[in-house]
C-alpha cells in the first residue's frame, strides 16, 4: 500500500497570507489527523475528519481550518499568516484514530 | 482531561545499557496507549502500542507497560544501539466526545552514545 502523502513539502509565505495544505491518506484510511510540531512543543492537534466530518478540533484560532473529501483526502487552510505559525505540518491517516501513520509533513516559513 | 507527561526530556545512554521513558495521564478511561519515534527529519513512525486489556507488550527490545490504576505507562528498550538514537513520543487515545483523539507528550531526545 502507498503510504500518506503531503503536498507541497515545502511552502514560505509572507506575512497576512494564507495557504492551503494537502494530505492523501492510505487508501481505505477514512479518518485523518492534522498536528502542528514545533520545537519544544511537540505534536499539537489541530482537527481531526472522518468520512467528511470534523469530529474534533485542537485549540487553535479560527484562521485554522480544514475539510475533507470523499475520497477521504484531506486539505488544511491557514488564513491570514503570523510568524509563529511556522511548522512543520503533520498528517495522519488511520481506519478510526488507532493505529496513525504520518506523512513526511509540511515546513511552512512564515516570514 | 487530556494532558500526558512525558518524562525525562533528555535521556542519553551507553550503547547496551537500557532505557525507559514514562508518561502519565489523566483521562481514565483511554484504552488505547501508542509510542512514536522520531528521527531527525522523518516521519513519526509507530513503534508499539498496547491496549487497556493487557499490562504489558513486548517486541523484540522493545516493551511497553501499562498501569491503568495508576495512569502511567512506560516505554522500555534493552540493549539500545546507537541507530535508537531518536525523539521518542507517547501518547493516549481519550475516552469520547472532545477527548476522542490522540494527545502526545512533549518527547524524549534519546541519544544512544557508541
Amino acid at each position: 500500500k502507498a503510504g500518506v502523502t503531503q503536498t507541497p513539502r515545502y511552502l514560505i509565505k509572507t506575512r497576512g497570507q494564507q495557504v492551503t495544505l494537502s494530505c492523501s491518506p492510505i487508501s481505505g484510511h477514512r479518518s485523518v489527523s492534522w498536528y502542528q510540531q514545533t520545537p519544544g512543543q511537540g505534536l499539537q492537534f489541530l482537527f481531526e475528519y472522518f468520512s467528511e466530518t470534523q469530529r474534533n478540533k485542537g485549540n487553535f484560532p479560527g484562521r485554522f481550518s480544514g475539510r475533507q473529501f470523499s475520497n477521504s483526502r484531506s486539505e488544511m487552510n491557514v488564513s491570514t499568516l503570523e510568524l509563529g505559525d511556522s511548522a512543520l505540518y503533520l498528517c495522519a491517516s488511520s481506519l478510526d484514530l488507532d493505529e496513525q501513520f504520518f506523512g513526511p509533513g509540511t515546513r511552512l516559513t512564515v516570514l | 482531561g487530556e494532558n500526558v507527561e512525558q518524562h525525562p526530556s533528555t535521556l542519553s545512554v551507553q550503547e547496551g545499557d537500557s532505557a525507559v521513558i514514562k508518561c502519565t495521564y489523566s483521562d481514565s478511561a483511554s484504552n488505547y496507549f501508542p509510542w512514536y519515534k522520531q528521527e531527525l527529519g522523518k516521519r513519526p513512525q509507530l513503534i508499539i502500542d498496547i491496549r487497556s486489556n493487557v499490562g504489558e507488550k513486548k517486541d523484540q527490545r522493545i516493551a511497553v507497560t501499562l498501569n491503568k490504576t495508576a495512569k502511567h505507562f512506560s516505554l522500555h528498550i534493552t540493549e539500545t544501539q546507537p541507530e535508537d538514537s531518536a525523539v521518542y513520543f507517547c501518547a493516549h487515545l481519550g475516552s469520547g466526545g472532545s477527548n476522542y483523539k490522540l494527545t502526545f507528550g512533549k518527547g524524549t531526545l534519546l541519544t544512544v552514545n557508541p
